[in-house]
């Protein structure tokens, strides 16, 4: 089962425009990492977002984290074609550091 | 850096042999992760290790299924006497260390069908 929520489930968009998806997870963290994955691939790593940091950039990526209300949000500006593919967060439990928590992704459709 | 690499990428089987897949992870790369992940689902934790030790494994991993990381290098993942249920694709990971910052990379995976 799904540890971890993401919001919307899908989302699409004109190239350009902006993206924010969001993740609730369930228990304490340790850190909080962003993954992007294309259709029958692997996943890329995006970003890392540890417990005591509330804000984080990566050239056109911004991660967000409220630990007080176990949410996340990631946001892609000015996205391009290129981002489409499906997003997804992973929460580091506190009490396992190698059971990343995953949502269900959100699939990201950007049409040019 | 070459990465997270995983062989083979696809193999098909039918429904009661056994399958073996293996992962080479980042080198230097003490931790190493095995996921699964069906269609329209986020990967689910299998097992992972620390060196050649096994820390933590996962209830889906049933009997079936084993793990192994003899030196601390590479791992395999074998499924035995394979249901059709069991396909899926199968993520290896690695990360250094176990600091709150350490960043786990994936391969590309292994797509496993049962037929």
């Amino acid at each position: 089962s799904q540890q971890g929520e993401e919001d919307p489930q899908a989302l699409s968009i004109q190239e350009g425009e902006n993206a924010t998806m969001n993740c609730s997870y369930k228990t304490s963290i340790n850190n909080l990492q962003w993954y992007r994955q294309n259709s029958g691939r692997g996943l890329v790593h995006l970003i890392l977002i540890r417990s005591n940091e509330r804000e984080k950039h990566s050239g056109r990526l911004r991660v967000t984290l409220d630990t007080s209300k176990k949410s996340s949000s990631l946001l892609i500006t000015a996205s391009r074609a290129a981002d489409t593919a499906s997003y997804f967060c992973a929460s580091v439990p506190t009490d396992s550091w190698g059971k990343l928590q995953f949502g269900a992704g959100t699939q990201v459709v950007v049409t040019p | 850096d070459t990465g997270v690499s995983q062989d083979p990428r696809h193999k098909i089987t039918k429904r009661g042999q056994n399958v073996t897949f293996r992962c080479d992870p980042i080198s230097e790369h003490n931790r190493l992760y095995w996921y699964r992940q069906t269609l329209g689902q986020g990967p689910e934790f299998l097992t992972y290790f620390q060196n050649e030790a096994q820390l933590e494994k996962s209830r889906l991993l049933s009997d079936r299924f084993s793990a192994e990381r003899p030196k601390g290098s590479f791992s395999t993942l074998e499924i035995q006497r394979t249901e059709q249920g069991d396909s899926a694709m199968y993520l290896c990971a690695s990360s250094l260390g176990q600091g709150n910052g350490n960043t786990i990379y994936f391969g590309e995976g292994s797509w496993l069908t049962v037929v």
